[in-house]
């Protein structure tokens, strides 16, 4: 079963405006989410992580809210640039394991 | 920063093939992994390896094997190549064992198996 799920495979924003995107989970030992990026032809980068004990992340444009009770969490991007076109990835794990779980990934397209 | 170095970016192969898919990380880290990523599923953890010799089964480990003789190098092997493991292939390493420790990819191997 896909315990980590993106069910949003694409999505297309102008330039500047805000990216959201969304990812749900179902094993509730999860207590560590991470977002990665991968361009073409790379291997994913590490983007954002946030743990089960906060609810939001910031760092600099990249914002995670965590939603426990719904068990979703959601990438924020403002403003999109061109730049961050991509395939995004959601994870989770639990903090005490050692293995990371990923979504099926959604390609964002920032239009300029 | 840290690397982690996949010996081929591109690789065909014919069915029933040995294969071997070789990553070097130059960190020091304990940790290791190999996943597939294929379009609408995402990546899905094949082995992984906390220390040397040591290695555990992910989610999808039929039809693999692997091998981590040294700290740095960790292999992954199809015993007999099928099509059904045409696949982008990446390893990544990791500090800790422990979920919070961010992963670091190599750029990835595609393999194709004919």
């Amino acid at each position: 079963d896909q315990q980590v799920k993106q069910n949003s495979p694409s999505l297309s924003v102008q330039e500047g405006r805000i990216s959201i995107l969304n990812c749900d989970y179902t094993n509730s030992m999860f207590d560590y989410f991470l977002w990665y990026k991968k361009y073409p032809a790379e291997g994913p980068t590490f983007l954002i992580s946030i743990s089960s004990i906060k609810d939001k992340n910031e760092d600099g444009r990249f914002t995670v809210f965590l939603n426990k009770s719904a068990k979703h969490l959601s990438l924020h991007i403002v403003p999109s640039q061109p730049g961050d076109s991509a395939v995004y990835f959601c994870a989770a794990s639990e903090t005490s394991g050692s293995r990371l779980t990923f979504g099926e990934g959604t390609q964002l397209t920032v239009n300029p | 920063d840290v690397k982690v170095t996949q010996s081929s970016r591109y690789l065909v192969k014919r069915t029933g093939e040995k294969v071997f898919l070789e990553c070097v990380q130059d960190m020091d880290h304990e940790n290791m992994f190999w996943y597939r990523q294929d379009p609408g599923l995402g990546l899905r953890l094949i082995y992984f390896s906390y220390d040397v010799k040591m290695k555990e089964k992910g989610d999808i480990p039929e039809g693999y094997s692997v091998s981590r003789e040294k700290k740095e190098r960790f292999s992954l092997i199809l015993e007999s190549a099928s099509t059904n493991q045409t696949s982008m292939y990446l390893c990544a390493s990791s500090l800790w064992g422990r979920g919070d420790s961010p992963l670091h990819f190599g750029n990835g191997t595609r393999l194709t198996v004919t």
